[in-house]
């Protein structure tokens, strides 16, 4: 079956502007995780949807970033007033509810900031 | 707060040869899960074995064992066989877990390791 999508694959816009990454999660998977990685390191977690609401958000680094999924499926971040600094790998992850919860990992969206 | 610890920057072994990644990690929870995690150039996150704290034998998946010590709080990746296609970048990741084994939440990485598998 199908894997966890991402859209696009990569992203380069300027300082300040806005941006949306789009994440396809497996059918049937009830959580979904956003992660940044930054070049050499390991993925930093961001935030965590079961269903549609966010079951922890402690991650996301300040108030311009912010993530939904409305109908707990496709799930879309986004970044306002982009910074260089949140130049990274965001990487997309799904999972099913309970057991050992497994988590599928997207291809990524490289996102550059000018 | 969880942390992981992956003190190898970079490992080199042979092809055919087998090779230990180190993880130690750190948390005051008792019911948690590690996985060790791939990823080749090209990005994407391929997961590959699993260990639960309750579980009392080392995880095995084809090629790949755990070498999961509680006390000591490390969970070693053992590849055996090395494959020139096993040259990758490992991350080793922890997971909370409930008193019922259902893990749930964040996954914390470690920084990582570099494989290179030499012919």
């Amino acid at each position: 079956g199908a894997g966890v999508s991402q859209t696009p694959s990569n992203k380069v816009t300027e300082k300040g502007k806005y941006v949306e990454l789009r994440c396809d999660p497996i059918s049937g998977h009830t959580a979904l995780y956003w992660y940044r990685q930054s070049l050499g390191q390991g993925p930093e977690f961001l935030i965590y949807f079961q269903g549609t609401g966010a079951a922890d958000d402690s991650g996301l680094p300040n108030d311009r970033f912010f993530a939904v999924r409305p109908e707990g499926s496709v799930s879309t971040l986004k970044i306002q007033r982009t910074e260089r600094g949140d130049s990274a790998v965001y990487l997309c992850a799904s999972s099913l509810a309970g057991g050992r919860n497994e988590q599928f990992f997207g291809p990524g969206t490289r996102l550059t900031v000018l | 707060a969880q942390k992981i610890t992956q003190t190898q920057p970079g490992m080199f072994v042979q092809e055919k040869e087998a090779v230990t990644l180190d993880c130690t990690y750190d948390t005051s929870d008792q019911s948690y899960g590690l996985f060790w995690y791939k990823q080749p150039s090209s990005g994407e996150m391929i997961f590959l074995i699993y260990q639960g704290s309750y579980d009392e034998q080392n995880a095995t998946e084809g090629r790949y064992s755990l070498n999961f010590q509680k006390a000591r709080k490390s969970a070693n990746l053992v590849i055996s066989a090395s494959q020139l296609g096993d040259s990758a970048m490992y991350f080793c990741a922890m997971i909370l877990a409930n008193a019922g084994g259902t893990s749930y939440g964040k996954l914390t990485f470690g920084q990582g390791t570099i494989l290179t598998v030499h012919p």
